[in-house]
């Protein structure tokens, strides 16, 4: 079983309210990822990280914001939540040591409602 | 752009019965194949992953084929059971790790 956490699994939260949603791993990976998903609908990637101090934006456009200042940890920032945020968010981590690419563990998600 | 599709969208089948997923994408030019299952309200389980120099994976009652140049895998259940019920999602890596999704296909196994 995979040791990746998100917290909070769900969230309602006002217009304009910041929130940080938080992702650790145990595992001790260099690479991390979020990616988020409509219900029934296929998952973005919308950050990335290859180690600490390493952060990219994916394919999505996201106004949300990240930072990798431990490799365990890669939380994600929304300084002004609106209702278009509202989505499932994902965290996940690799080890990338592989030439063609390892195993890429999930976390259970976070819920986000902004009302 | 790579575009990942998996049909069908949605698929109920009786206890005990083999089954095939199917996953196509546009660019042949991949590093490797995942498929992935998850279940309502949860996050990703990765179940095989292909790479790119493979033709196919297995583990327990799962086979997964890759075939690049056809842009094409497979996903085998076999002797499914009512707890494989989940959405089965196919996802394709463009670069080191940056995978491309599929819509998923949702999975009913019926006692």
């Amino acid at each position: 079983e995979a040791d990746i956490y998100q917290t909070p699994r769900y969230l309602v939260i006002g217009t304009g309210k910041k929130i940080t949603l938080e992702c650790s791993q145990t595992m001790g990976h260099d690479k991390m990822y979020w990616y988020q998903q409509d219900p029934g609908m296929e998952l973005h990637l919308i950050h990335y990280s290859y180690g600490v101090n390493s952060t990219e934006k994916g394919d999505l456009s996201s106004e949300s914001t990240v930072s990798r200042i431990r490799t365990e940890h890669f939380p994600l920032t929304l300084e002004s939540a609106r209702p278009s945020h509202t989505s499932q968010y994902l965290c996940a981590s690799s080890t990338g040591t592989g030439v063609y690419g390892n195993t890429i563990y999930f976390g259970e998600g976070s819920w986000l409602t902004v009302v | 752009k790579q575009e990942v599709t998996q049909i069908p969208a949605a698929l109920s089948v009786p206890e005990g019965e083999n089954l095939v997923l199917n996953c196509s994408f546009t660019d042949s030019a991949i590093y490797n194949l995942q498929w992935f299952r998850q279940d309502p309200g949860k996050g990703l389980t990765s179940l095989l992953l292909i790479q790119s120099s493979q033709r196919e994976q297995t583990s327990g009652r799962l086979n997964a084929s890759l075939d690049k140049s056809s842009g094409r895998s497979t996903l085998y259940i076999a002797a499914s059971q009512p707890g494989d019920s989940a959405t089965y999602l196919c996802a394709v890596a463009k670069g080191a790790q940056k995978l491309v999704f599929g819509q998923g296909t949702r999975l009913t196994i019926n006692p």
